[in-house]
């Protein structure tokens, strides 16, 4: 079955310096993937999307990467925030009008 | 007022107990879903439904039932309560994909639910 993996452990940075965040799957690579954001006791919030046939996507701060060899999306946050602290989950579609299937989420500290 | 919105927010239920959780929507979709989430574990998918008479299982649904009583309401049943059914409850609702539509989800706030 397909699994996707995200950095366990929380990831700690100080106010200023990029975040950056993973998200690896397995087996066959997805039609689109997705990034969320959800603070403590929250429904998670869609963020960007980005398909199969792109590489990079950006909205303000954010910017997410795609790469099908390596099985893996990365997730930036520029100029990072104390109010960027959350938990960013990411959420693979296998075709199109799929389901979504989650990662279990990384936990994202900025420190003033 | 919120798009998505989930009855009640918190509850303290025993076990072999029947409860129900209700989600309703303003956003005029079709789809709906009910997650669970626990630590560490992510969000998990019990059932789904893509239109009024479309009702489908998701990874964890033993233990569970659904109605969508119409297009906005989707609700949630524990038919026999748990300890292993506490979670944080969540669902969500998204369009019909098309051309110019994405398959973004939408979440209530969450019910939290704990089964003693």
């Amino acid at each position: 079955s397909q699994k996707i993996e995200q950095n366990s452990e929380a990831l700690n940075i100080q106010e200023g310096k990029t975040a950056t965040l993973t998200c690896n799957y397995t087996n066959y690579s997805p039609a689109y993937l997705q990034w969320y954001r959800q603070d403590p006791g929250r429904g998670p919030v869609f963020l960007l999307l980005i398909r199969e046939n792109e590489k990079e996507k950006r909205k303000e701060r954010l910017k997410v990467t795609f790469d099908t060899t390596l099985k893996q999306s990365l997730f930036h946050i520029t100029a990072s925030q104390p109010a960027d602290s959350a938990t960013y989950l990411c959420a693979l579609v296998y075709n199109q009008g799929g389901k979504l299937i989650f990662g279990q989420g990384t936990e994202l500290s900025v420190k003033p | 007022d919120a798009d998505v919105t989930q009855t009640p927010r918190n509850r303290i239920t025993k076990t072999g107990k029947r409860i129900m959780l209700e989600c309703s929507q303003t956003k005029g979709h079709d789809r709906m879903y009910w997650y669970r989430q626990d630590p560490g574990l992510g969000l998990q998918l019990i059932y789904y439904s893509f239109d009024v008479k479309d009702i489908n299982k998701g990874e964890i649904s033993d233990g569970y039932s659904v109605s969508r009583q119409a297009q906005a309401k989707f609700s949630l049943s524990l038919e026999s309560a748990i300890p292993n059914q506490t979670a944080l409850y969540f669902c969500a609702t998204s369009a019909r994909p098309s051309g110019r539509t994405q398959e973004t989800q939408y979440f209530g706030p969450g019910t939290r639910l704990l089964v003693l």
